[in-house]
């Protein structure tokens, strides 16, 4: 399995330009997790799925934030509009929803806004 | 509710030195407890994993941690570290029955040659 696969890399866009963010699981896990990292505030969970379902979205900064899944192998995470205090790495991780297992991050996606 | 708290947020050490990375946790009921480690420019990566039975937890690349209830700990350690083992480690915790992992705010382990 090639693990969890997130896109771009690397991101660097002007303040109020759209951005998105997008991430394939692993096959076969059914939670995904999209967290954003920063120095200042460290690894924080923004949104949570299971089953393609959000099931929690309270660390989502404020509506500017959006997430969908529209299917098992695909998710992406959406700023509109970007703002310079958004640029962070975003990563992605899946796993399987049984307690106990352990979640597997994507390489991140380094996004800076000027 | 629950946290997690890593003690350091740097340990300095020398090759070949031992190395002991503080973790306590607190909840009101029963945990999984986790140990990840972060690479530059990577993302995390699973350690070790204590669910239940021995106390004494031993991963990849020589590392072993034990829990402690008594305590709330789970004090990562390797006898001889590696340069290669620079890195940040990340302890995390998720209640039994529940979906939301908490991760402590990383420790940043640097190996000098």
């Amino acid at each position: 399995d090639a693990g969890v696969i997130q896109s771009p890399r690397h991101e660097v866009t002007e303040m109020g330009q759209e951005v998105t963010l997008r991430c394939k699981p692993i096959s076969g896990h059914n939670s995904l997790f999209w967290y954003r990292q920063t120095m200042m505030r460290g690894l924080e969970l923004l949104i949570y799925f299971n089953n393609n379902v959000p099931i929690d979205d309270s660390g989502m900064p404020e509506d500017r934030f959006s997430a969908k899944m529209p299917n098992a192998s695909f998710s992406t995470l959406k700023i509109q509009p970007s703002e310079p205090r958004d640029s962070a790495v975003y990563f992605c991780a899946s796993s399987l929803a049984e307690g106990g297992s352990e979640q597997y991050f994507g390489p991140g996606t380094r996004l800076t806004v000027t | 509710a629950q946290s997690v708290t890593q003690l350091d947020s740097q340990v300095p050490v020398f090759e070949e030195a031992p190395v002991e990375l503080r973790c306590n946790y607190s909840s009101s009921v029963s945990v999984y407890l986790f140990w990840y480690v972060q690479y530059p420019n990577q993302g995390l990566q699973l350690l070790l994993k204590y669910l239940s039975g021995s106390t004494l937890v031993k991963g990849i690349n020589g590392f072993e941690a034990e829990f402690n209830k008594s305590q709330t700990s789970f004090h990562l350690r390797k006898p001889s570290v590696h340069i290669s083992d620079t890195a940040e480690y990340f302890c995390a915790v998720i209640n039994t029955g529940g979906f939301k992992t908490i991760f402590g705010a990383g420790t940043r382990l640097f190996v000098k040659a």
